[in-house]
């Protein structure tokens, strides 16, 4: 079956620090991948996605993903951790070929960014 | 910036009443989608729609549920005879032709 995994509930890094939020999906078809954020009170944000072509995408805010079929991971990564950035993350994955438009969501992860 | 609308942003209702959640999608976009989360869980797909026909609907959208886009602007959840378990954030989302959805703020519905 079809799903997306986030093994993290909560990461939590320093100011200043590299940040990692973790995402796998099952392997299955070919996979369109996405990050959202969610601050308190608010609907899910956008930040990118990755759908063909270069693994390694660019998104707002300063976040990188990159696409790795291998390991059928697609990790959120940002080279300085901001307080600001923390939020819950969500991973979400649509597949090309079935289910065309339903979003698979992960659990979620917790940011915690400390000064 | 165009950003996907819901009102209203928290709704309480009591057990067995129906409930009608509003959104008003970015208005070139061609798809659209309701979404909930009940507190604590992950983000739950419901339903997608096209062409004013529901094109995908997930486990959890039974007979309870409807969807309408009455007016060309509007797009609505019809939760009828509500259950406590309904209790959750509603999150309305839609789309262009491109691949990313957008979505709004949401509503949370307290059923008592």
């Amino acid at each position: 079956a079809q799903s997306v995994a986030q093994p993290e509930d909560q990461v939590n890094v320093a100011e200043g620090n590299p940040l990692t939020v973790k995402c796998t999906y099952s392997v299955s078809g070919n996979p369109y991948l996405f990050w959202y954020v969610q601050y308190p009170n608010r609907g899910l944000q956008f930040l990118l996605k990755y759908i063909t072509g270069d693994n390694l995408v660019k998104g707002s805010y300063g976040f990188e993903a990159e696409f790795n079929k291998s390991q059928t991971s697609f990790h959120l990564k940002k080279p300085s951790a901001l307080v600001s950035d923390s939020a819950l993350y969500f991973c979400a994955v649509r597949w090309a070929l079935y289910n065309f438009n339903k979003f698979y969501f992960g659990s979620g992860t917790k940011l915690n960014v400390k000064p | 910036e165009p950003e996907v609308t819901q009102t209203p942003s928290h709704q309480v209702t009591q057990m067995g009443q129906e409930v009608i959640l509003r959104c008003v999608p970015i208005s070139n976009h061609l798809y659209f989608y309701w979404y909930r989360q009940i507190l604590g869980q992950k983000v739950e797909f419901l339903v997608s729609f096209y062409n004013n026909e529901i094109s995908e609907k997930s486990e959890i959208f039974d007979d309870q549920f409807s969807v309408e886009r009455p007016d060309g602007s509007n797009f609505t959840l019809k939760i009828r005879s509500t259950k406590l378990e309904d209790s959750a954030m509603y999150f309305c989302a839609s789309r262009p032709a491109s691949y990313e959805q957008y979505f709004g703020p949401g509503t949370r519905l307290t059923v008592t």
